[in-house]
């Protein structure tokens, strides 16, 4: 079966800090890989997404980029932080076609 | 406009009412769209995929409208345990993007 990996649950990052946060899924092969945010009391907004090695595709300029070095990786990185980055980080996984997509159980991060 | 748009709630309810969400979507390209449900710092779980002709699962009901770009979801007997926020979600076309609504709100007391 197929599971998602996400770490770390939580995380507190002073400002200017790098992040990187990684995602893998298992149990499938060339899966779509999500990033979302999430900010308290929000919805889900898109960051990226990919549907295969090396493709990003990038919804909300910002601070953040995103790579897929393997198959079934997605790594969120930031080089500097600021406080509005804080929030809940959920990646997702999809298979290719219309199909439903299936979350890791995200990160919570506070820049401080 | 928001690609798509969900009625904000919170939907304050007792056991055992019916409510029912809504949800439209800008795309008319959109070809799939889902239900999740999400609890309280949780992350989101497929509640049910939706399908032109309707669909049921037990309490909950789905429904589609294409030429309206409509999308709603019925929850019948409401339990205390179906509290939470409810996501309507689109697939964009070809390009595999997906998209969520902000979320309904859902209490049910008791």
């Amino acid at each position: 079966s197929q599971t998602i990996h996400q770490w770390p649950a939580t995380l507190v990052q002073p400002v200017g800090s790098p992040l990187s946060l990684e995602c893998t899924v298992e149990g499938t092969s060339n899966p779509n890989l999500y990033w979302y945010r999430q900010a308290a009391g929000r919805g889900l907004q898109l960051l990226f997404y990919s549907v295969g090695i090396g493709q990003i595709s990038s919804e909300v300029p910002q601070n953040l980029s995103a790579s897929r070095p393997q198959d079934r990786q997605f790594i969120l990185s930031s080089k500097k932080l600021l406080l509005s980055d804080s929030g809940f980080y959920l990646c997702a996984w999809s298979d290719q076609g219309n199909t439903e997509a299936f979350f890791g159980q995200g990160t919570r991060l506070t820049v401080v | 406009r928001k690609e798509v748009e969900q009625d904000p709630g919170p939907f304050n309810v007792p056991e055992g009412a019916t409510v029912a969400f809504n949800c439209t979507y800008s795309n008319s390209a959109s070809q799939s769209f889902f239900w999740y449900r999400q609890d309280c710092r949780k992350e989101p779980k497929l509640l049910m995929s939706v399908y032109s002709s309707g669909n049921e699962d037990g309490r909950f009901t789905a429904q589609l409208n294409r030429a309206s770009q409509y999308i709603s979801l019925l929850i019948r007997d409401s339990k205390l345990s179906d509290s939470a926020t409810y996501l309507c979600v689109v697939l964009m076309d070809s390009s595999y993007k997906l998209i969520f609504g902000s979320g309904t709100r859902l209490l049910v007391r008791p």
